[in-house]
């Protein structure tokens, strides 16, 4: 199973948005509704950001959303802040019950 | 409080074999699946391996199947990887992390701060 494709790096400034895409296949992203996005800051683990697509688990600010369109899925952040310079991955469910990663967007606000 | 706590992580040589724990505690352990995921230097997150909730079905990431196996103790609420013939790829943090569901959707509400493992001679 490959990885998802995400862009390196994406970056804005304070107050504007940044989209981050995902490409999968039909075996993944475009087969099931279970795509995760995780926020990784350096030295640290994962935090889960976005699950099945579109729902934020508790205390995820809502500036934070995503969305989906055949096998591409994608992540938003709205009003980015200095806090959301990190690394993003997005994670789909996909065929023999195993779990696949992006390799990652670096995003940086200017 | 919700929290995973790995262990067991060391240097290895190549070949070799090592047992990584992950203690639970603060939810109710065998109502949701489990999952391994590392983490290379440099390199972004791998799925590794998924059980679900009940241990009756496990699952494996192409490069470590035939190598590696999850188990969990429910009665400890602690998560297990069994790795065997340990190659220097395989260097890397791994993560215990509690899925969502109980079966291994890849939403991962909850990590450890992980175990390093090195892999070399």
């Amino acid at each position: 199973q490959s990885a998802l494709t995400q862009p390196p790096s994406a970056s804005g400034s304070p107050g504007q948005s940044v989209t981050i895409s995902c490409t999968g296949t039909s075996s993944d992203v475009g087969d099931y509704n279970y795509v995760s996005w995780y926020q990784q800051h350096p030295g640290k683990a994962p935090k889960l950001m976005i699950y099945e697509v579109t729902k934020r688990p508790s205390g995820v600010p809502d500036r934070f959303s995503g969305s989906k369109s055949g096998n591409t899925a994608s992540l938003t952040v709205s009003g980015l802040q200095a806090e959301d310079e990190a690394d993003y991955y997005c994670s789909s469910y996909a065929d023999s019950n195993i779990a696949v990663f992006g390799g990652g967007t670096r995003v940086t606000v200017l | 409080e919700e929290q995973l706590l790995e262990s067991g992580g060391g240097l290895v040589q190549p070949g070799g074999s090592l047992r990584l724990s992950c203690a639970g505690s603060g939810f109710s352990f065998t109502n949701y699946a489990m999952t391994w995921v590392r983490q290379a230097p440099g390199q972004g997150p791998e799925w590794v391996s998924g059980i679900t909730g009940s241990g009756g079905s496990t699952t494996y990431a192409g490069s470590v199947k035939g190598r590696f196996t999850i188990s969990r103790d429910s009665s400890k609420n602690t998560l297990f990887l069994q790795m065997n013939s340990l190659r220097a790829e395989d260097t890397a943090i791994y993560y215990c992390a509690k899925d969502l569901r109980i079966w291994s959707s890849g939403g991962m509400d909850l990590w450890g701060r992980g175990t390093t493992v090195t892999v070399s001679s």
